[in-house]
């Protein structure tokens, strides 16, 4: 039980272009989905926090129109990383909260490498 | 908001050594304490967690203290093999389910 799918695992865009990741809860509801950030040889960042049905809260010093977080039912929110550049290759991880036992787990990560 | 810091950023043990990873956290809310172990690449994996209301956990070769006082805990690791090599993470939350804040990570090198 308890696996959260990202979807996907890696990718590679060019400058400018936008990129949808994808994180599914497959074996239980998730009302709120974190998004971190890891930066090479980093720790992970909360990006925001996303509800279902409802706008992501955004950590201070995160642009809410360049990564669009849409999270409209209870087992996929997804992260948009629009007009992407060089500097938003990263490592992005989500994890899916179960609102039942109400303990979050990660996703498998996705490796954004923008050129 | 909670600021969580991590000691060392790189340790080398010999293997068999004990390797220990010290975290202290700054918001006297947060109640949850888990570590992580992440290998390049990779989500990263729960080891062991705590929660405030214990002071110490033990799960064979893994152990980790709290001293809620003092806001910090800390990951020991005895008997180290190869394998534990990776980088391990502190975090604290206020909640198991709730959004984390991480220390800086540390990297565990155990030499054969």
């Amino acid at each position: 039980g308890a696996v959260v799918s990202q979807h996907p695992s890696w990718v590679i865009c060019k400058s400018g272009t936008s990129v949808k990741i994808e994180c599914r809860s497959l074996d239980f509801q998730a009302t709120t989905m974190f998004w971190y950030r890891q930066f090479p040889k980093q720790s992970l960042m909360l990006m925001a926090t996303s509800n279902e049905g409802s706008k992501a809260t955004y950590e201070q010093g995160v642009e809410k129109d360049k990564f669009l977080i849409n999270h409209a039912s209870l087992t996929l929110s997804t992260l948009t990383v629009t007009s992407a550049h060089p500097e938003d290759s990263s490592f992005y991880i989500c994890s899916a909260r179960d609102r039942v036992i109400a303990e979050a787990f990660f996703g498998q990560g996705t490796r954004l490498t923008v050129v | 908001g909670e600021n969580v810091e991590q000691h060392p950023s790189t340790l080398s043990v010999q293997e068999g050594d004990s390797a220990v990873i010290k975290c202290t956290y700054s918001d006297s809310a947060s109640n949850y304490f888990p570590w992580y172990k992440q290998e390049l690449g990779k989500r990263p994996q729960l080891i062991i967690d705590i929660r405030s209301n214990v002071g110490e956990k033990k799960d064979q070769r893994i152990a980790v203290t709290l001293n809620k006082t003092a806001k910090h805990f800390s990951l020991h690791i005895t008997e180290t093999q190869p394998e534990d090599s990776a980088v391990y993470f502190c975090a604290a939350s206020d909640n198991a389910g709730n959004m984390l804040t991480f220390g800086g990570g540390t990297r565990l090198m155990v030499k054969p």
